[in-house]
């Protein structure tokens, strides 16, 4: 089935440094990519999506590139912030029902960050 | 427009009791969803509704039940609460994207 493989955490960073979190995934068919940050205490909100190979979404200093050759859609921030401290989560969307536009959301199980002054 | 809201934000229950989860949106999307987050599982779907009236089973449905009679609204009920549905709970709704609501954290004791 459809799933999505995040590095391990925690990751702990000082302020001003270079952030990759690797996510790789399998999955029928072509499915969209994304990346969600969820903030202590607070929901998921989307961080940035990309839905079809070589597509690079982007939002906030952060970056992550489709690439179908290697099924990964890996995170990345030049400069980390102390307010980047958060759990990402990468994700990816296949469709629930054959004919029909809903789509669900598979989680990988999510990467803690901490940024350090 | 409040987006995504739910009630209560936190709830601690005996085993054997019995609640209901409210998610409302505001934004008149069609899909609903109600997910459950657990340490080192990420989230994964409960049930979700592609319309009022309409609900359908996700990966872990077990021990819950859901009902969708107003468009905005999607109920996630426990009929009788295990120490295993201890999780926050998350509803989100759609349209291109996903927006989640803030969350509802479950004890069972």
């Amino acid at each position: 089935g459809d799933s999505v493989t995040q590095m391990e955490g925690p990751v702990t960073l000082s302020e001003e440094a270079f952030l990759t979190i690797n996510c790789t995934y399998t999955a029928t068919g072509y499915p969209s990519l994304f990346w969600y940050v969820q903030y202590p205490g607070e929901g998921l909100q989307l961080l940035l999506k990309a839905t079809k190979a070589d597509d690079k979404g982007s939002n906030k200093g952060f970056e992550a590139t489709y690439r179908k050759e290697t099924t990964s859609f890996h995170l990345e921030k030049g400069s980390v912030q102390v307010s980047d401290s958060a759990v990402y989560f990468c994700a990816l969307s296949v469709r629930v029902s054959s004919g029909g536009s809903n789509y669900k959301l598979t989680f990988g199980k999510g990467t803690l960050l901490t940024v350090n002054p | 427009n409040a987006g995504v809201t739910q009630t209560p934000k936190f709830r601690v229950l005996k085993t054997g009791q019995s609640m209901t989860l409210l998610c409302a949106q505001d934004m008149n999307h069609e899909y609903m969803y109600w997910y459950r987050q657990d340490p080192g599982m990420g989230l994964r779907l409960i049930h979700y509704s592609v319309g009022e009236g309409t609900t359908a089973k996700g990966e872990v449905p077990d021990g819950y039940n859901v009902s969708r009679l107003k468009k905005q609204n999607f109920l996630l009920g426990l009929e009788s609460a295990a120490p295993s549905q201890t999780s926050v709970y998350f509803c989100a709704s759609r349209t291109a994207e996903q927006y989640f609501g803030p969350g509802t954290r479950l004890t069972v004791t």
